[in-house]
């Protein structure tokens, strides 16, 4: 049984351009979180979601950030216009349905922007 | 708000025992658990309780009481692999989302 999936490990951004971070959960998990890790923090919600619905995402900053998890295929987390301030480790984490929360992490996306 | 508190770094000598300490003050709680986290690496799966008391799980235990707002996790026996971070987390209702403290990384030395 795999694990939560995320690619790409290591993106690589310009100022201005657009990241797509994606997040396949564990098999039978359909919740889906996003989380960041800003350098020297600790890891701070940014968005909860099942299929096609998204449940809390009072984490996402207010513009250029958004996250999607179609019917078919993985979850997106899209950052439009990267700034340098985006260059964080962003985790994904799945759990199946509500009642056995544990959520398990996926190894992370480092993006950098230069 | 939710604020969750725990030290920044420990250090301890292989084979010996240390104990993270997490409190928290939240508007609403569920249950807490415990990561590890190795550098450059997802959060790992060490701890989940949600009633008052013990758990133990091999070299691991964690405890937890609801009335003080107060958890630790036990390290027994320590070795040098478990060098890292170990972070608490909160969560107000079942499948809700974690919210993480700071963090207490873990020197192990010789």
């Amino acid at each position: 049984n795999a694990g939560v999936m995320q690619n790409p490990r290591h993106l690589v951004r310009r100022r201005g351009q657009e990241a797509r971070l994606r997040c396949s959960p564990m098999k039978g998990h359909s919740h889906v979180y996003w989380y960041r890790q800003l350098p020297e923090e600790g890891l701070k919600f940014m968005v909860y979601l099942q299929k096609e619905n998204i449940i809390d995402e009072s984490g996402m900053p207010k513009e250029r950030f958004s996250a999607e998890f179609p019917k078919e295929g993985p979850s997106i987390l899209r950052i439009q216009q990267v700034v340098r301030g985006d260059s964080a480790a962003y985790f994904c984490a799945s759990s199946p349905p509500p009642g056995r929360e544990t959520q398990y992490f996926g190894p992370g996306t480092r993006l950098l922007v230069l | 708000g939710q604020n969750i508190d725990q030290p920044t770094e420990m250090t301890a000598t292989e084979g010996a025992i240390v104990q993270i300490n997490c409190t928290y003050q939240t508007s609403g709680f569920n249950g807490l658990f415990w990561y590890q986290q190795h550098a450059g690496e997802a959060p790992t799966f060490l701890s989940y309780n949600v009633l008052d008391g013990l758990e133990e799980k091999g070299r691991f235990s964690s405890f937890l009481s609801r009335s003080k707002g107060y958890s630790y996790l036990l390290l027994k026996e320590l070795q040098m692999k478990d060098s890292a971070s170990y972070l608490c987390a909160v969560t107000k209702a079942a499948g809700n989302k974690l919210t993480f403290g700071g963090g207490t990384r873990v020197l192990v030395k010789p």
